[in-house]
């Protein structure tokens, strides 16, 4: 069965880091590319960018660029999205999705989601 | 790289078909058949319903179906059942990157 398995909710203070893991299992973890998608409160999905974790080349959105730094280990199977000084807007749900088996073009398998909370 | 323009809401009775759109532009919707569709219920992960324009994947009911002409693309709920009232976004492959539609949420009366 194929899981992405996500780290626990966080609450950080502006100006903290943080970074946060989404680890995939029952499938290979080298072949498939992972994205990161934001979802602000009440807000919609935002793609954030993309790494390939068997040679970990990394896309990332034009609006994230900068912002964040996607990583991965291919002896854990993690994912891994981090932010060095986080802000009060940095506030969302953060999820990991795989590419698709059918189709390079989409993700089909979602993990459950990480709340980041950044207040002072 | 601008969101898809989805409408804000939609609606429709039990049994009812509903058609959402998705408009991009000739540099994403219009320039790839790469669109893909998620349905999200509240406080839950988004999941896949419909890929590349107009594919299902297995254990999708029939009930979804996907189109596209020009730039815009819609997901179509046929026979609209309760448990289809959740938010839906499409996707769309950019050349370089992906974006996200604005979002529609489906109210089943």
């Amino acid at each position: 069965e194929v899981q992405l398995v996500q780290s626990g909710a966080e609450v950080k203070k502006p100006g903290e880091s943080l970074k946060i893991s989404c680890q995939g299992s029952g499938y290979s973890f080298t072949g498939y590319w992972i994205a990161w998608v934001r979802q602000m409160p009440e807000k919609g999905l935002e793609w954030m960018g993309v790494i390939y974790p068997g040679d970990s080349d990394i896309r990332y959105s034009p609006s994230f660029q900068g912002q964040v730094t996607i990583s991965a280990d291919k002896s854990t199977n993690t994912a891994y999205l981090q932010w060095s000084s986080l802000k009060a807007s940095d506030t969302a749900m953060y999820y990991c999705a795989k590419r698709g088996v059918n189709s390079r073009y989409t993700v089909d398998y979602w993990g459950q989601g990480t709340l980041v909370t950044v207040s002072s | 790289q601008s969101a898809l323009t989805q409408p804000h809401s939609v609606s429709g009775s039990p049994g009812q078909s509903v058609t959402i759109s998705c408009t991009g532009t000739s540099s994403d919707v219009g320039n790839y058949n790469y669109v893909s569709w998620y349905q999200q219920h509240p406080d839950k992960a988004p999941k896949l319903m419909i890929y590349d324009v107009s594919k299902r994947p297995s254990g999708v009911p029939d009930r979804f179906s996907g189109s596209k002409s020009g730039n815009t693309a819609s997901l179509t709920i046929s026979g609209l059942q309760a448990e289809d009232e959740a938010d839906y976004y499409c996707c769309s492959y950019t050349g370089s990157s992906y974006v996200f539609g604005t979002g529609t949420k489906v109210t089943v009366l």
